[in-house]
């Protein structure tokens, strides 16, 4: 099975600021890398998927990039909405896997 | 448009059988390249891909529940089923069905999600 590894588990930032988050496959998984935002209470949202490739209607301050193992999520410029929980996820291959997602706090 | 949507107890008690149903609509599972899968987020934890059945009936699991596992589909009534037994409290989460097109299968449309207590 494919282990998909986040980090940071937890980030606290403010309202403009520049936001990276990882995400490490432990094989390389070319692509099939996809990346959705949750917030409580809610079934997680689609932003990214194929590793850059931005779902309709999300905003474009979201980007992704990486291919084989590594990589990564970025907000340009963090807005007040973009506060949850996201979490990688490959579909590589079965079994399907996401990452232990990484909480974006306010600081 | 596409929906889902996941019903099934709010609550069983341990060693029970957990049935589950995701009605869906505005896609059909007999189209060529669609599939669903069930996925479940225990509270305050990560999410974790339970089990997916594609449009041509093909049926994966999760390594570490799949002899717990049995996942179904009706085309006709645009149902997916999902059969858990042997209940513990460890499967409390909230449940969910979403939608995967091949070949990039991300989940473009989800459930809103069902919680499950397993409780006695």
């Amino acid at each position: 099975d494919i282990q998909m590894t986040q980090s940071p588990s937890s980030l606290s930032a403010s309202v403009g600021d520049r936001v990276t988050i990882t995400c490490r496959a432990s094989q390389s998984i070319s692509s099939y890398l996809n990346w959705y935002q949750q917030k409580p209470g809610k079934a997680p949202k689609l932003l990214i998927y194929a590793a850059s490739s931005l779902q309709s209607g999300v905003p474009s301050r979201f980007s992704g990039s990486g291919s084989g193992t590594d990589f990564t999520l970025t907000i340009s410029s963090l807005q007040p909405e973009d506060f949850a929980t996201y979490y990688c996820q490959q579909s590589y291959s079965t079994p399907q896997s996401f990452g232990q997602g990484t909480k974006l706090e306010i600081k | 448009q596409v929906t889902l949507k996941e019903s099934g107890p709010a609550l069983v008690k341990p060693t029970q059988t957990l049935t589950l149903t995701c009605t869906f609509s505005g896609f059909s599972l007999s189209t060529s390249g669609m599939r669903v899968s069930w996925i479940r987020q225990p509270p305050g934890k990560a999410l974790e891909w339970l089990a997916r059945i594609d449009w041509d009936d093909d049926k994966f699991y999760s390594t570490s529940l799949k002899t717990r596992l049995t996942i179904s589909k009706d085309t006709s009534k645009n149902q997916v089923v999902l059969t858990m037994t042997n209940m513990d409290p460890v499967d409390t989460a909230t449940y969910y069905c979403a939608r995967a097109l091949r070949p990039l299968n991300y989940f473009d449309y989800w459930g809103q999600g069902t919680l499950v207590t397993v409780s006695s």
